[in-house]
């Protein structure tokens, strides 16, 4: 069974603040995918990583895929509190399969 | 262009019932997946469909069933609902490549 551990589990910080998000497996994945998430509503996909070592950035956001492609960071500068909500990430071991989603990191940015 | 579409967005059921949730996925977009989130955690993996065949399945009892539609469509079926089955049930649609798009989701609530 391939499982995702994320941490920290809970982060609230202040705006201005730069802040990083670990997800950490023993399993190898094919692709890595980040998502976030506002209460009942559906995960919105902010970025996928396929390639080991692998860095993405978006805008404040920037990803990165391990180089045995077991782990990936999300690194956010300058957080503001639109920021806020639940961060997953979610594994894939293949094409067009099912993804293995971590526990999440729950954001909070406050004024 | 429209996103994945769920229906309905809201249910509650009594325990025993019969419950049906629909999906549509994104224009061209053939593999449908379906989630279950219980609150507070990750998604966790139920069905996925792909030309209407079933590639995948997760740990779930056999009261879950699902079907795909010749015009890609989902239905996922839970019979003799528990208490326990109260979550937010989200599909998602892909291409078949590593990305999936999710849907706002249903809030099953069985009392």
């Amino acid at each position: 069974t391939q499982l995702l551990e994320q941490s920290p589990q809970f982060l609230s910080i202040q705006e201005g603040e730069n802040l990083t998000v670990y997800c950490n497996s023993s399993s190898v994945f094919s692709s890595l995918q980040w998502y976030r998430q506002e209460p009942g509503e559906g995960p919105v996909l902010l970025v996928t990583v396929v390639t080991g070592g692998e860095v993405k950035k978006l805008k404040r956001l920037t990803f990165q895929f391990g180089d045995a492609r077991k782990d990936s960071s999300l690194h956010i500068t300058a957080a503001q509190p639109g920021d806020t909500g639940l961060y997953l990430c979610a594994g894939a071991p293949g094409t067009a399969s099912k993804l293995t989603f971590g526990t999440g990191t729950r954001l909070q940015v406050t004024l | 262009d429209a996103g994945v579409t769920q229906s309905p967005t809201h249910l509650i059921k009594t325990r025993g019932q019969h419950v049906t949730l629909r999906c549509s996925p994104i224009s061209g977009h053939k593999s449908v997946s379906w989630y279950q989130q219980v609150l507070g955690q990750g998604p966790q993996f139920i069905f996925q469909y792909y030309e209407k065949e079933e590639r995948g399945r997760g740990n779930f009892p056999d009261r879950f069933s699902a079907r795909q539609f010749p015009n890609y469509s989902s239905e996922l079926n839970v019979n003799a609902l528990l208490l326990g089955d109260s979550a937010l049930y989200l599909c998602a649609s892909s291409l078949g490549e590593y990305t999936q798009y999710f849907g706002p989701g249903t809030r099953l609530t069985v009392l």
